[in-house]
């Protein structure tokens, strides 16, 4: 049984300073690594993937990956009201190109 | 593009009715895959189709789901008969595999159902 785990929050965050959210996976298989950000009542939309152990920027944000832990995070820089969310971290064994198991989500709020 | 595209966006229906969810694909995408959201289970992947082949249907909770791609621009998942547990959001996604590590998956609006 693949797991994902989450904290589910609410973490919550003043305005402009690092959100940090992270996840840990049971399944040593996994290839690639997603975050995915949902808004209330919206579809889940890709914000990064990771496939390597290490850093990865774009932006305001920094995915890290360390497979020998099994952990993935996910870094948000100058954080900003909208960054407000439920942020999903999924895994695959096959680059994507098969079914996501997700976790459940971190709740994050960014306070003004 | 319009994106992945989904109907109903609602559905209320009656137990033990049935409940057809459609969706149509990004023009192009080679993958389709349903997924099921609730607050207790999270999202959770149902089925998944490649080139209109079912792939992995190992989520499908029980004989009362089926889903079906009859062609590349459309597919259904038929809950029959439906139950209250059955409420959810159902979401389709598609994917253009191009790679072996990075292939994003578009997620449609979603159907949320609720099984009265």
């Amino acid at each position: 049984q693949k797991e994902v785990e989450q904290n589910s929050g609410p973490l919550s965050v003043p305005e402009g300073a690092i959100a940090s959210l992270n996840c840990t996976y049971s399944d040593r298989g996994s290839q690639s690594f997603f975050w995915y950000r949902q808004y209330s009542g919206k579809s889940p939309e890709l914000i990064m993937f990771i496939y390597s152990n290490g850093d990865k920027e774009d932006g305001r944000f920094t995915a890290q990956l360390n497979k020998a832990s099994q952990y993935v995070s996910l870094l948000i820089r100058d954080s900003q009201p909208s960054d407000s969310a439920t942020y999903l971290c999924a895994v695959s064994e096959g680059g994507g190109a098969d079914g996501l198991t997700f976790g459940k989500g971190t709740h994050l709020i960014i306070q003004p | 593009d319009a994106g992945v595209i989904q109907s109903p966006r609602h559905e209320v229906t009656e137990m033990g009715q049935e409940v057809t969810l459609r969706c149509k694909p990004i023009s192009g995408h080679d993958y389709l895959f349903w997924y099921r959201q609730t607050m207790m289970r999270g999202l959770e992947l149902l089925i998944y189709f490649n080139n209109n082949v079912p792939i992995d249907d190992s989520g499908m909770p029980e004989d009362r789901f089926s889903a079906k791609m009859p062609n590349a621009s459309f597919s259904t998942l038929k809950i029959q008969p439906s139950e209250p547990r059955d409420s959810a959001v159902y979401f389709c996604a598609s994917s253009l595999v191009i790679g072996s590590y990075n292939n994003e998956q578009f997620f449609g609006p979603g159907t949320r159902l609720t099984v009265l």
